[in-house]
């Protein structure tokens, strides 16, 4: 089945790094992705990673994929009180024909001053 | 525009009414998606569209839901005889292809009264 879990709360302090992990069920994921959505707004696309691929790094934020775990995470270097949002994976999968996109619970993370 | 427009962004219903929620996609966006999130909880998928293919209708919750796309722009979402649980912030976003995700709207935030 079809099926993207997250950890739904997650603490930090400011400047600490955050890491936020997924699990997901379809190995026939063709793209991951991470949203942030932050209090009254939509979803804001932070980053992405092909499914060949097991590591991207922009900026402060780092991606691990490992696919024979299923399992990604979003690491955040030098967290700020401007990172505190509910932060949701993502990931796309081939069916009928067409991409569907199955999303995580989401992970709401908050950093303490 | 230059991002996905959904109007309104807030709306109040009696129960048993009719609501139409609106989605403006991005230019050139061929795939269109709705999502619900009621409150604390995840994204839940309704339907897509992509480009003149029949819709992806799997996660309309009854059939007091519909969707349509006009000209494969503009969608509206219906509910008819609204309910209380139907209260929640509905998401539409638009896709362009897999590498670059979605964009999301801003909402439309439902209270059934």
């Amino acid at each position: 089945g079809e099926d993207v879990e997250q950890s739904l709360f997650l603490s930090v302090r400011e400047g600490d790094s955050s890491v936020i992990n997924c699990t997901y069920t379809d190995s026939s994921s063709t793209y991951l992705y991470w949203y942030k959505q932050e209090p009254g707004a939509g979803l804001q696309l932070l980053t992405y990673i092909f499914s060949n691929m097991d590591m991207k790094q922009d900026q402060r934020l780092t991606v691990l994929l490992n696919k024979k775990d299923k399992h990604l995470s979003l690491r955040i270097a030098d967290t700020q009180t401007g990172d505190s949002a509910i932060y949701f994976c993502a990931e796309s999968i081939l069916g009928s024909g067409t991409y569907k996109y199955i999303f995580g619970t989401g992970t709401r993370l908050k950093v303490l001053a | 525009g230059a991002g996905v427009s959904q109007s309104p962004s807030n709306k109040v219903t009696e129960k048993g009414k009719d609501v139409e929620l609106r989605c403006d996609p991005i230019s050139g966006h061929t795939a269109l998606y709705w999502y619900r999130q009621s409150l604390g909880q995840g994204l839940e998928f309704l339907i897509y569209f992509q480009g003149n293919s029949a819709p992806d209708k799997s996660g309309l919750p009854s059939d007091r839901f519909s969707a349509e796309r006009t000209g494969g722009s503009v969608s509206t979402l219906t509910i008819q005889r609204t309910q209380q649980e139907d209260s929640a912030v509905y998401l539409c976003a638009s896709s362009l292809n897999q590498e670059h995700g979605y964009t999301f709207g801003s909402g439309t935030r439902l209270t059934v009264v």
